[in-house]
């Protein structure tokens, strides 16, 4: 079954600390990544998103990931973090007939 | 401006009052879908379409449904509400399935 695996469910860091927050997934054929945010209070936001290409996007407010095919791994990643990047995070994958959501992970910063 | 309305923002109902959550996108969507979110359970799917007339279950149809009549808006009907369809739901609307996804501010639902 298609499945969008995120392995951590809250991560607490300090600000400027590095992040990388994990997912994996289990779908047949091309897909689509994405890693979306979601502020406190807010709708889900589109972070960046991967089609096609380079495997390494750059999304806004200096967010990364990864794609890595032989491991089904699609990691956010950034150098920094500030207190304004706690949110919760979600990883997502489509193809032409549906999107699946991972279960999110919760970014606390603490200033 | 794009955007995706949903509404209302807040409900409280009692058990067994049907309702509608409605959604509309400007944006000439084709595919819509319907999400709830729950604490550590993440965003799971509820009903999405794919175009007018066309929709299918999602990962939680059960106490749901939906129908697309006009490509702009996808309504979301609770029959009979009951307490554990308390959540938090969001439509979602992409130009086509597996692409940017647009979202709505959410409803937050309270069934008592």
């Amino acid at each position: 079954a298609q499945s969008v695996s995120q392995h951590n469910h809250h991560v607490i860091l300090s600000e400027a600390a590095s992040l990388e927050l994990g997912c994996n997934y289990s779908y047949g054929g091309t897909v689509n990544l994405f890693w979306y945010v979601q502020y406190p209070g807010q709708h889900l936001q589109l972070l960046l998103k991967y089609f096609s290409g380079d495997p390494l996007v750059k999304g806004i407010k200096g967010f990364e990931a990864e794609f890595i095919k032989s491991k089904f791994s699609f990691n956010l990643r950034k150098p920094s973090v500030q207190w304004s990047d706690t949110a919760e995070y979600f990883c997502a994958v489509g193809n032409n007939n549906d999107m699946r959501f991972g279960a999110g992970t919760r970014l606390t910063v603490k200033p | 401006e794009a955007q995706v309305t949903q509404n209302p923002r807040y409900l409280i109902t009692v058990t067994g009052k049907k309702l509608t959550v409605t959604c509309s996108q400007n944006m000439n969507h084709e595919y819509m879908s319907w999400y709830r979110q729950d604490p550590g359970l993440g965003l799971r799917q509820i009903y999405y379409s794919m175009n007018v007339e066309v929709t299918d279950k999602g990962d939680v149809p059960e106490g749901y449904k939906v129908s697309r009549k006009e490509k702009r808006n996808f309504p979301l009907i609770l029959e009979s509400p009951s307490p554990n369809q308390t959540s938090l739901y969001f439509c979602a609307s992409s130009r086509i399935a597996g692409v940017k996804a647009f979202f709505g501010q959410g409803t937050r639902l309270t069934v008592v």
